[in-house]
């Protein structure tokens, strides 16, 4: 089964500057997707980026982007110019490239408490 | 375009009671999911639809949690007789394929708190 860590329970960071958010998964298959989601206070969870891994190059969504090391599985997500807005929880998160019934499923981290401090 | 919408939002019962959580996913979604996020900890998928049919259900605590997608739109969950482990936030996922390999779109989730 797969799994997916967060070893960083907190994290914070000065308004403008850059953070980096860690993520490690164990699986055995190949072919994978990879996210992060944003989840703030007593709000829905959204997606925030997304790395299919069999791409090479890394994903980019404007101030967000990752470092995805797939001989690692390490998948990182680094928040530039941080903003107010952008504190939440953020979650690291796995799913299977299979089409077989039950593949598609999300296996979530922990989770990440990101403070923005101003 | 309407997100997926959950009700109620917030929920408080004693333990050994019965109660039911709506869902209704993103219009022309085929695939819904319902997600456990306990305190402190990521989402675990439950139950897994297509259409109105079970994908998967491998984690779904038979005994005495029960979900039901009967015209392959809206869902229910349901716990019967609730455990104070029960205590979590339910999530409400939707995805537009029928295999479900395309971003899940989560609702804003039911809080449960089991006395």
């Amino acid at each position: 089964a797969q799994t997916v860590t967060q070893s960083q329970p907190e994290m914070s960071v000065q308004e403008a500057e850059t953070v980096t958010l860690s993520c490690t998964y164990d699986t055995s298959e190949s072919d994978y997707y990879l996210f992060w989601y944003k989840q703030p206070p007593s709000r829905q969870m959204i997606l925030v980026i997304r790395q299919e891994a069999y791409k090479q190059q890394n994903a980019t969504e404007n101030r967000f982007s990752v470092n995805f090391q797939k001989a690692a599985k390490s998948f990182s997500l680094k928040i530039s110019d941080s903003q107010l807005g952008d504190a939440a929880m953020y979650f690291c998160a796995y799913r299977s490239a299979g089409r077989i019934q039950g593949a598609q499923k999300l296996v979530f981290g922990q989770g990440t408490r990101l403070t923005i401090n101003p | 375009e309407a997100g997926v919408a959950q009700s109620p939002r917030y929920k408080i019962i004693e333990k050994r009671q019965s109660v039911a959580f709506w869902c209704n996913p993103i219009s022309g979604h085929a695939t819904l999911y319902w997600y456990q996020q306990i305190l402190g900890q990521g989402p675990k998928l439950l139950i897994q639809f297509q259409n109105n049919g079970v994908v998967d259900d491998s984690q779904l605590p038979k005994d005495r949690f029960s979900a039901e997608r009967l015209k392959g739109v809206d869902s229910t969950l349901k716990i019967q007789p609730a455990k104070l482990e029960d205590s979590a936030v339910y999530l409400c996922a939707s995805s537009f394929l029928a295999g479900g390999t395309d971003t899940q779109y989560f609702g804003p989730g039911t809080r449960l708190t089991v006395l």
